[in-house]
């Protein structure tokens, strides 16, 4: 599997946009970027995935860069219950695909 | 997208001792994971465990320490064996893989 680089925290102010950084530059033509978040105690929880082009959802948006080597997550009005572990995750798509988690980037949202 | 209980939520165990863990998924999947994540570290795979066939382990892991069980397409168990303070750790169960993975709440083993 690809592996990612992420920093390992960051801080983001309340109601600002959070931008989380990943380097994947050995990510492979099939593999997908996932994105997970690990709130304290809790099991990991889907945020959003893409191949080559820009995702947006309900929860976050994605955008990767054109020779795919990099991504960032974007979490457009942080709150304090964003504070959580990101794991950025590169890897084929498919239910019997098995994640492998990077060490992730602890986002700490303050007042 | 298939919800997913696991228990016990956390456990205090004797060295020496085996616990079981269970994670049911209330509808059928195909592949089931199990995952350690060490105090402070994040999740590394332990194994995929597919109904009717035995479970693949990661480097690393062996049958004879984490045996798993996979009687159905809604069900899984995880035992930990022969544990020592070593073992202590979360263990999550999940199913989905890439596309969207669901994570059971984990299990809080400590070994004393």
């Amino acid at each position: 599997d690809a592996k990612t680089t992420q920093p390992t925290s960051m801080d983001c102010a309340e109601g600002r946009a959070a931008n989380l950084p990943c380097n994947h530059s050995t990510i492979s033509g099939n593999e997908y970027v996932y994105w997970y978040r690990q709130i304290h105690s809790q099991g990991p929880q889907y945020i959003i995935h893409g191949l080559k082009n820009n995702e947006t959802n309900e929860m976050a948006s994605l955008i990767i860069t054109e020779d795919r080597k990099s991504s960032t997550l974007i979490l457009p009005h942080a709150t304090l219950r964003d504070t959580a572990v990101y794991y950025c995750i590169v890897g084929p798509t498919g239910t019997a695909s098995k994640l492998t988690f990077g060490t992730g980037t602890r986002l700490q949202v303050t007042l | 997208s298939a919800v997913i209980s696991q228990k016990p939520s956390r456990d205090i165990c004797q060295r020496g001792t085996s616990l079981t863990i269970q994670c049911q998924v209330d509808s059928q999947v195909t592949m089931m994971f199990w995952y350690r994540q060490q105090p402070g570290q994040s999740l590394t795979l332990i194994a995929t465990a597919n109904q009717g066939s035995e479970a693949t382990y990661e480097s690393g892991f062996v049958i004879d320490k984490f045996p798993i069980s996979r009687p159905n397409l809604t069900f899984s168990t995880l035992t930990v064996s022969n544990m020592s303070p070593e073992d202590s750790s979360i263990y999550l169960c999940s199913h989905g893989g890439g596309t969207e993975a669901f994570f059971g709440q984990g299990t809080r083993l400590t070994v004393v």
